[in-house]
């Protein structure tokens, strides 16, 4: 999930297949995990947290997936849909609390194909 | 609840001229959280506020630049004098305590400095 220069890393998926979308955190102290979907024009939209004292954890659709030893985050998207295409990212916190801020990934930029 | 509020949603100024972005929090929230998104550098906290006060300003670029909270509604970003390189998409987060990790955000205000 990070980014290189003024491109956000892509993929390209077709509809009705699975998505994996992954991202690497930096700060092993982090307690808190969220993936963020960002649409066009638009500001992020919370999909799925996950707490560090957990390795995975399921939504509607989405699943994801967490790898303290090597700090690795990942959300599945299972039977993408075009309404998915968006922005996606992955941030932490090192509290579970809303009153510390999220650090942020760089993102990466799902394209459904229909 | 009408989530986060941010005005205006678009601005194009001259580069000199003050700007002044705003926000009004979700209620019952007690922090907000200022963040900037350019292509080159994501999206970065520029500052945040609990219960009205400034805990942490460090992601502030310069002087130029200033944020208030008056009281637990309402919040603004102010930068005097505009350059071209603060050209960018500005966000207004809230978030609480008591509940998850998760902030929410507006839609937020897409700056353009000429």
């Amino acid at each position: 999930g990070e980014s290189v220069g003024l491109h956000l890393p892509t993929l390209s998926v077709q509809e009705g297949d699975n998505s994996i979308i992954n991202c690497a955190y930096s700060n092993s102290a982090s307690d808190y995990f969220i993936w963020y979907k960002q649409e066009s024009g638009k500001g992020p939209q919370f999909i799925i947290d996950i707490r560090s004292n957990m390795d995975k954890r399921q939504g509607q659709r989405v699943t994801v997936l967490l790898n303290k030893t090597v700090k690795h985050l990942s959300l599945q998207i299972a039977a993408t849909q075009p309404g998915d295409s968006a922005v996606y990212f992955c941030a932490e916190n090192p509290t579970s609390s809303g009153n510390t801020p999220l650090v942020f990934g760089k993102g990466t930029r799902l394209s459904v194909i229909a | 609840d009408a989530g986060v509020i941010q005005s205006p949603r678009h601005e194009v100024t001259e580069m000199g001229q003050e700007v002044t972005l705003r926000c009004k929090p979700i209620s019952g929230h007690n922090s907000l959280f200022w963040y900037r998104q350019t292509m080159m550098r994501g999206l970065e906290l520029l500052i945040y506020f609990n219960n009205n006060v400034p805990i942490d300003d460090s992601g502030m670029p310069e002087d130029r630049f200033s944020a208030k909270m008056p009281n637990a509604s309402f919040s603004t970003l102010k930068i005097q004098p505009s350059e071209p390189r603060d050209s960018a998409v500005y966000f207004c987060a809230s978030g609480t305590g008591s509940g998850t990790g998760e902030l929410f955000f507006g839609e937020g205000s897409r700056l353009t400095v000429l």
